[in-house]
C-alpha cells in the first residue's frame, strides 16, 4: 500500500470560487479525519468520518465547508466561496479504529492559496 | 478544554548532542499520545505512539515517556544527526474524542 493520497497537491484559487479536495485513506482503515494547518501552528482537527458516517465536527467548519465519504472509501473536502482566510495545508489521515495502539498515518497535504 | 503547548518552540544544536522535546497538556484523560515528525510542506509522521497505561516507548535513537498525572511527556532524541531536522509535534487523543490535538511543535535543527 502507498499510503495516504491527496489530491492536488497544490491548489491556487480566486476568491469566492469552490474548490474540492480528495483523500484516498490506506484500503483497510475504516477511520478518515481532515486537519488544516497554517504556517508555524500545529494542525487543527476538522471532521471525523468512521466508514461513511460523519461523527465529529469541528466548531471551526462553517457552513462553507463540506466533507463527505461515499461507501467508507475515498473522502472529499468542499470549500464553497472560498475566504483569503482559508489559505492553508488541508492534511487526511487515516486510522485503523479498536485500539489504543492505532497509529494515524496523513497524507502529504493540499496547499490551498485563496488570491 | 484540552490545551497543548511545546517547549521550546525551536531549538539549533550541533551534531551529536542528546536532546529533549517537551510537551504539556491540561488535561490528564487522555487516551493516546504520539509523537510526529514534519518535514517542511510535507505531511506528518508519526514516530512514537504512548498509549495512555503506558510510560514510554522507545524506537531507535527515540524515545518517549509519558507522566499522565502530571500532564507532560517528553521526546529523548540520541546523538542526533542533520537529518533529523524537522518540526516535532505531540498530539493527544482524548477518551472522549476522536480528533489529535496538536501542540505547535518545536522546530528542530541538527547543525554539522
Amino acid at each position: 500500500d502507498t499510503g495516504v493520497s491527496q489530491d492536488p497537491r497544490h491548489k491556487i484559487t480566486k476568491r469566492g470560487q469552490n474548490v474540492t479536495f480528495r483523500c484516498d485513506p490506506i484500503s483497510e482503515h475504516n477511520r478518515l479525519y481532515w486537519y488544516r494547518q497554517t504556517l508555524g501552528q500545529g494542525p487543527e482537527f476538522l471532521t471525523y468520518f468512521q466508514n461513511e458516517a460523519q461523527l465529529e465536527k469541528s466548531r471551526l467548519l462553517s457552513d462553507r465547508f463540506s466533507a463527505e465519504r461515499p461507501k467508507g472509501s475515498f473522502s472529499t473536502l468542499e470549500i464553497q466561496r472560498t475566504e483569503q482566510g482559508d489559505s492553508a495545508m488541508y492534511l487526511c489521515a487515516s486510522s485503523l479504529g479498536g485500539t489504543g495502539a492505532a497509529v494515524d498515518y496523513f497524507g502529504q497535504g493540499t496547499r490551498l492559496t485563496v488570491v | 478544554k484540552q490545551e497543548v503547548t511545546q517547549i521550546p518552540a525551536a531549538l539549533s544544536v550541533p551534531e551529536g548532542e542528546n536532546l529533549v522535546l517537551n510537551c504539556s497538556f491540561t488535561d490528564s484523560a487522555i487516551y493516546n499520545l504520539q509523537w510526529f515528525r514534519q518535514d517542511p510542506g510535507k505531511g506528518l509522521t508519526s514516530l512514537l505512539l504512548i498509549q495512555s497505561s503506558q510510560r514510554e516507548q522507545t524506537s531507535g535513537r527515540l524515545n518517549a515517556s509519558l507522566d499522565k498525572s502530571s500532564g507532560r511527556s517528553t521526546l529523548y532524541i540520541a546523538a542526533s544527526q542533520p537529518g533529523d531536522s524537522a518540526t516535532y509535534l505531540c498530539a493527544v487523543r482524548m477518551d472522549s474524542s476522536y480528533k489529535l490535538i496538536f501542540g505547535s511543535g518545536t522546530r528542530l535543527l541538527v547543525r554539522p
